[in-house]
């Protein structure tokens, strides 16, 4: 089975501060990875996608990519209220299917 | 700005009645898909479509379920004699096949009982 996880949470975090989540998957053939934001009952929402190893970088929004460590994280600068949701890391597999983590529940704290 | 759009936003059903899911995928967009959601659980993968066919299929999609095109703009998933368990949130993405990103609409509700 070809997973993809994430940390549950709650991740509580300072307004202002830097919120970090982080997403391993198992399938070394997966060549593109996603992070979506999910408001309580709402469709998933791209906020990045990232492909090569590295960091790629949007506005206050950064994915990180390891591919050897099949590791990817997203990082949120100047966390605001707003930023409160689930954010779901997602693969692209060799299947070209794209397979979801739980999602982790973030609280950024006024 | 372009956006996937489903309807209805919410359907009750019977069990055993047959529901049909409508989707209008971002128009130039080639590649399309349905995804379900169990309250309170991951997304999960049903089914992508490309060219006037399935592309890949999950367990979850067995032959009570279908998938149609049925003219340029409409993309619907059609569940044969519902089931309580079939009570989830279900969403319809598109991508354009250019990039890996895919787009999601804001989802049909479908409450069976």
């Amino acid at each position: 089975q070809k997973e993809v996880e994430q940390n549950s949470g709650p991740l509580s975090v300072p307004e202002g501060a830097i919120a970090s989540l982080n997403c391993t998957y198992s399938d070394r053939g997966s060549q593109s990875f996603f992070w979506y934001r999910q408001y309580s009952g709402k469709s998933p929402e791209l906020i990045m996608f990232i492909y090569s190893n590295g960091d790629k970088e949007d506005g206050r929004f950064t994915a990180q990519l390891n591919k050897a460590s099949q590791y990817v994280s997203l990082l949120i600068r100047d966390s605001q209220p707003s930023d409160s949701a689930t954010y779901l890391c997602a693969a692209l597999n060799r299947d070209d299917k794209i397979i979801f983590g739980k999602g982790t529940r973030l609280h950024i704290l006024p | 700005e372009p956006e996937v759009t489903q309807t209805p936003s919410h359907q009750v059903t019977q069990m055993g009645q047959e529901v049909i899911l409508r989707c209008v995928p971002i128009s130039n967009h080639l590649y399309f898909y349905w995804y379900r959601q169990i309250l309170g659980q991951k997304v999960e993968f049903l089914v992508s479509f490309y060219n006037n066919e399935i592309s890949e299929k999950s367990e979850i999609f067995d032959d009570q379920f279908s998938v149609e095109r049925p003219d340029g703009s409409n993309f619907t998933l059609k569940i044969r004699s519902t089931k309580l368990e079939d009570s989830a949130m279900y969403f319809c993405a598109s991508s354009d096949g250019t990039s890996d990103e895919a787009f999601f609409g804001q989802g049909t509700r479908l409450t069976v009982v």
